[in-house]
């Protein structure tokens, strides 16, 4: 079946330690995007990719990073410099014809800082 | 500053209890405007695109409709497997055509 698969599901992290996210998708859909989740709040943008070997700063991309290599895959790093790493993380991504405006997501991964 | 805010922040049913939740923007160069519905852990799931203003679309027990300044989701008696959050988000007009959600109203409709 056609979709997104995002791991770990679940990662705990050190303070001082980067953790990279990994977001693969099988939909041949040219945008992919990371959003943040806190409780409370809706999701905020951190990064997003039109194209292979494109992608730009979201809202909130400070302490973030990611590498878009392949059309398939959009990893993200949280890197030591993010002050409050802790949050449910959701990958997305969405064709670019006419009238594809909605994003697929994938089921998440959350992340602790222990 | 573009801004998407739902309400209620939460809502509680009794089962076939019928209500709406709302969805208010304020932003420039609406493309269209999307509901969601998440299950606890889990990723959104798509539920409708609404793109101009007096347009309607409906699945099963949810309806929703657009004016130039909301959106409702309206939920026509509903089940306990109704119980998520639902999030609204509308589509700007600029480069990566760049959603901004709303916080979001947690539903829990109770048998």
């Amino acid at each position: 079946d056609g979709g997104i698969t995002q791991s770990p599901k679940y990662l705990f992290r050190k303070e001082g330690q980067n953790v990279t996210l990994s977001c693969e998708q099988n939909l041949n859909h040219d945008a992919m995007y990371w959003y943040r989740q806190d409780p409370g709040q809706g999701l905020r943008l951190i990064y997003y990719s039109q194209i292979v070997n494109d992608f730009q700063k979201g809202d909130i991309a400070e302490g973030y990073s990611v590498s878009r290599e392949k059309k398939e895959s959009f990893p993200l790093t949280v890197t030591s410099a993010q002050k409050n790493p802790t949050a449910f993380y959701l990958c997305a991504s969405r064709g670019t014809g006419v009238g594809t405006g909605e994003l697929f997501f994938g089921e998440g991964s959350r992340l602790t800082v222990l | 500053e573009d801004q998407v805010t739902q309400s209620p922040e939460a809502l509680r049913l009794q089962e076939g209890e019928s209500s709406s939740l709302n969805c208010s923007y304020t932003v420039s160069g609406l493309r269209g405007l999307f509901w969601y519905r998440q299950d606890p852990g889990k990723g959104p799931e798509f539920l409708f695109t609404l793109y101009s203003a007096g347009e309607e679309k409906e699945k099963e027990r949810l309806k929703a409709t657009l004016t130039k300044k909301e959106s409702f989701l309206h939920i026509t008696a509903p089940k306990p497997e109704d119980s998520a959050t639902y999030l609204c988000a509308v589509l700007l007009m600029e480069y990566g055509n760049k959603l901004v959600f709303g916080a979001g109203t947690i539903l829990r409709v109770k048998s």
